[in-house]
């Protein structure tokens, strides 16, 4: 069945660090990617997608390109923030019936 | 934007009582909301399907007698855990599309639901 696999966290960083959360992949056909993110207390609000092989997602200076060839869907951000603590979760969405799966979840903490 | 609003945030219950937590959808209409549970430190776990006017579809191994879902309106999802252990105490989240699939689930807050 389709799966998702991120890495394990928990990720510290300092402001203006860069940030790269990996996130593969396994499924058949032709899944829509996202990432979710869950600040502390709050549910989990979508932060961006990709419908298709080399789409770039973005939003709020995150970047994640959808990568066929190594069935991966990477989340990066060059300079975070205090406020980019949270956990993120990848997911993919099978085309069949729209089911999320989820990966475990990377908590991340930026650190002043 | 749509809005999913779920409550209680949070609940504490005794063993074998029963506990309702709701879904509902502020600014717009579902026809199918999804519950899910989140275990600590792992991921969301799609427990089942929630269709209006019908009944629910479950994930393999969701126990439908245990966990019932009503979804009484195109706005509106109730999870029940029915004779509710400690072994249920988990996080739960509720989520609809607001249009078609496959356009994005929103999620509500969550429940923290806690069986002593």
């Amino acid at each position: 069945g389709d799966s998702v696999t991120q890495m394990e966290g928990p990720v510290t960083l300092s402001e203006e660090a860069f940030l790269t959360i990996n996130c593969t992949y396994t499924a058949t056909g032709y899944p829509s990617l996202f990432w979710y993110v869950q600040y502390p207390g709050e549910g989990l609000q979508l932060l961006l997608k990709a419908t298709k092989a080399d789409d770039k997602g973005s939003n709020k200076g995150f970047e994640a390109t959808y990568r066929k060839e190594t069935t991966s869907f990477h989340l990066e951000k060059g300079s975070v923030q205090v406020s980019d603590s949270a956990v993120y979760f990848c997911a993919l969405s099978d085309p069949s019936d729209y089911k999320l799966s989820f990966g475990a979840g990377t908590t991340v903490t930026v650190r002043a | 934007g749509a809005v999913v609003s779920q409550h209680p945030s949070w609940v504490i219950c005794k063993s074998g009582t029963s506990v309702k937590i709701e879904c509902r959808s502020l600014d717009f209409q579902a026809t199918t909301m999804f519950w899910y549970r989140q275990f600590p430190k792992q991921s969301l776990m799609l427990m089942a399907t929630s269709n209006e006017g019908s009944k629910a579809t479950y994930e393999q191994g969701v126990e439908k007698d245990k966990f019932l879902i009503n979804h009484a309106s195109l706005t509106l999802s109730t999870l029940t855990v029915t004779s509710a252990h400690p072994e249920d105490s988990s996080f739960y989240i509720c989520s609809a599309r607001a249009g078609p699939a496959p356009s994005p689930l929103h999620f509500g807050n969550g429940t923290r639901l806690t069986v002593t």
